[in-house]
């Protein structure tokens, strides 16, 4: 099956530091990958979507320029949360799709990135 | 109203019983569904994809309804290790897929 690797699986750092996450799909090309977040007790919610070479699109709600998605090749996606706050602690889940023979877009999930801020 | 709405739970269910969980969508057009289970902390993954048939594997058991929008999944025999949050995923257009809250699944020895 399809793999997909989050570095690093957690991180705590300070308020105002930026934290990059790195989201790679090691056996397939990946056309689209998404990025989550999940507050405890909470559903996913799509934060963006993003297409290799392109601009990703954001969902309503997500400041663009606090979380800067680069989707640089069909294998890494990387999100950074600039000057993080404690509300931004949060599980950021990223997935991928775009797998060839892959039955109805399916999404593989990264394992997940545990974000504290202190 | 949201694309997709499942009921949270909990659903706390003895062992070997059957449980049932629904999921409606808004948007007509969808083309693609999936269950999705996560266990605390962890990535979701993929249980089963919904085909509009429906379709079974082992004691899983997903159904599509078009005509009122939802799709369900069923689970016969619940084990211990079914314990866990059941996501559904609807699929409306390419590269856009929408989760709904999770069903939460407890299952009592």
């Amino acid at each position: 099956g399809a793999v997909v690797s989050q570095h690093p699986s957690r991180v705590i750092c300070k308020s105002g530091t930026s934290v990059k996450i790195e989201c790679r799909s090691l056996d397939f090309q990946a056309t689209t990958m998404f990025w989550y977040r999940q507050f405890p007790k909470q559903s996913l919610m799509l934060m963006a979507t993003s297409n290799e070479g392109s601009k990703a699109t954001y969902e309503q709600g997500v400041e663009k320029d606090k979380f800067l998605i680069n989707h640089a090749s069909l294998t890494l996606s990387t999100l950074t949360v600039t000057s993080a706050h404690p509300e931004d602690s949060s599980f950021y889940i990223c997935s991928a799709s775009g797998l060839a023979g892959a039955i109805y877009n399916e999404q593989f999930f990264g394992p997940g990135t545990r974000l504290t801020v202190l | 109203r949201k694309e997709v709405e499942q009921d949270p739970g909990p659903f706390n269910v003895p062992e070997g019983a059957t449980v049932a969980f629904n999921c409606t969508y808004s948007n007509s057009a969808s083309q693609s569904f999936f269950w999705y289970r996560q266990d605390c902390r962890k990535e979701p993954k993929l249980l089963m994809s919904v085909y509009s048939s429906g379709n079974e594997d082992g004691r899983f058991t997903a159904q599509l309804n078009r005509a009122s929008q939802y799709i369900s999944l069923l689970i016969r025999d619940s084990k211990l290790s079914d314990s866990a949050t059941y996501l559904c995923v609807v699929n409306p257009r390419s590269n856009q897929f929408y989760f709904g809250t999770g069903t939460s699944l407890t299952v009592i020895p």
